[in-house]
Order: C-alpha cells, then structure tokens, then sequence
C-alpha cells in the first residue's frame, strides 16, 4: 500500500515549457486534490476532482489544467510555465467531502523554472 | 470566512522541554481543525485532528491538542521534544463544501540538544 505517490519528485524548466506532473493513490479515493507550497506560506489549492471525470478550480487555479481520466490518477498539467509557477506541488486524496476528512499527502514534487 | 493563524514563525526548544505551538482560527461555524508535520524535503503527515468530539485531541508521537471555542484556539504541545521533532508544523482548518483545506503560514520547530 503504497498511499499518494507522485511523479516526477524533480524538474527544471524553462519559460514557456509545458509539463505534466502524475499524482497516483491506491486507497480508492473519490476525491483528489492538487496543492502548491511557497517559502513562508502554507498549502493553497490549484484544483481538486470529485470523482473521475470531474474537476473543479481552487483557490490559484490561472496557469493550470487537470485531468482525471482514471480513479486513481490527477494529472497537473503546466501549458506554458512561467518562473511564478516555481514551487512545491503536493497531490493529496481522501474517501470523503465531509469537513474532518483526513486528506492524505503525497511527498511533492519540486519545480524550477527558469 | 475560515482562517487560520499561527502565532510564531519559528519556535526554538531544547531536547527534553516541552512543546507549544500557538494556533489561532476563524470560523462561521463548528470548525475540523488538523496539526500536519512536515520533515525536512517530505510531505505531509497527520499529526492530529480535531471533529467536534473530545476537546483534548491526542495524536501521534506524543503531541497533542486542545480546542478551546471561547478563545478560538488550537495550540499544539508535547510534554518532552525530541530532536526528532524538529520539522515544520501546520495547523489547517477545513472550511466545508469541498472540504477545502485552509493552512496556516507554518511553524519551524528546531530542536537543540
């Protein structure tokens, strides 16, 4: 039982790039979710998924698109990336919309763009 | 709205005193409030989280946590730090709907010998 993995852990862009950054849990989670972390601020969501084939924008979703073809993968993908958008992405999931529902984190993924 | 606030950026203690991290929240309503931990380059871990029941919330590894409505606080403590405590701790309210998680700035907790 692996949780919340992601994929790739490390990458260097450069402006106007474009990636894909896979988030994957094997808990059968209904619900997923994607953060970015900044120096000195908490989490903040970019956009998370009620189910497969649904997506929703969070709180900083400009810049960003996401895909949740299957129940077990979010993808996070960066069209043109900007050196704004440099940061640490977390992927997160939980069984349940209900406030309390423990969300569960994956180890992140580090972005650099140049 | 829902917010959080965490009353110390830093908070420095020596091996074997106790903990206290200070958190403070906003909230229209009966708020899920959450202590993760988050180690040097890892991700995030549940520490403890708080659902309406018991006011006094015990987590993992020794730490624990106490509601307290009147004064809108959660602060987190731990009788005795270990080195390996030594991390960046949020506290996070959930705001509902989509269960919307809304974090604190993080406290750096350093742990000296």
């Amino acid at each position: 039982n692996a949780g919340v993995t992601q994929t790739p852990k490390f990458r260097v862009l450069k402006t106007g790039q474009s990636m894909t950054l896979l988030c994957a849990q094997d808990m059968n989670h209904e619900y997923m979710y994607w953060y970015r972390q900044d120096p000195g601020m908490g989490l903040r969501l970019i956009h998370y998924s009620v189910g497969e084939g649904t997506t929703a924008k969070g709180e900083v979703p400009d810049g960003y698109n996401v895909s949740r073809l299957k129940k077990q993968n979010f993808l996070l993908g960066l069209e043109s990336a900007a050196p704004s958008q440099t940061s640490v992405y977390f992927c997160a999931s939980s069984y349940s919309l209900n406030p309390g529902s423990t969300q569960y984190f994956g180890p992140g993924t580090r972005l650099l763009v140049l | 709205a829902q917010s959080v606030t965490q009353l110390d950026s830093h908070v420095s203690v020596s091996e074997g005193t106790p903990v206290l991290l200070r958190c403070n929240y906003s909230s229209s309503y009966s708020p899920s409030l959450f202590w993760y931990v988050q180690h040097p380059n890892k991700g995030l871990q549940l520490l403890l989280k708080y659902t309406s029941a018991a006011t006094l919330v015990k987590g993992i590894n020794g730490f624990e946590a106490e509601f307290k409505k009147s004064e809108t606080s959660f602060h987190l403590t731990k009788p005795s730090a270990h080195m390996s405590d030594a991390a960046e701790y949020f506290c996070v309210v959930s705001s509902g709907g989509y269960n919307k998680l809304i974090f604190g700035a993080g406290t750096r907790l350093a742990v000296h010998p």
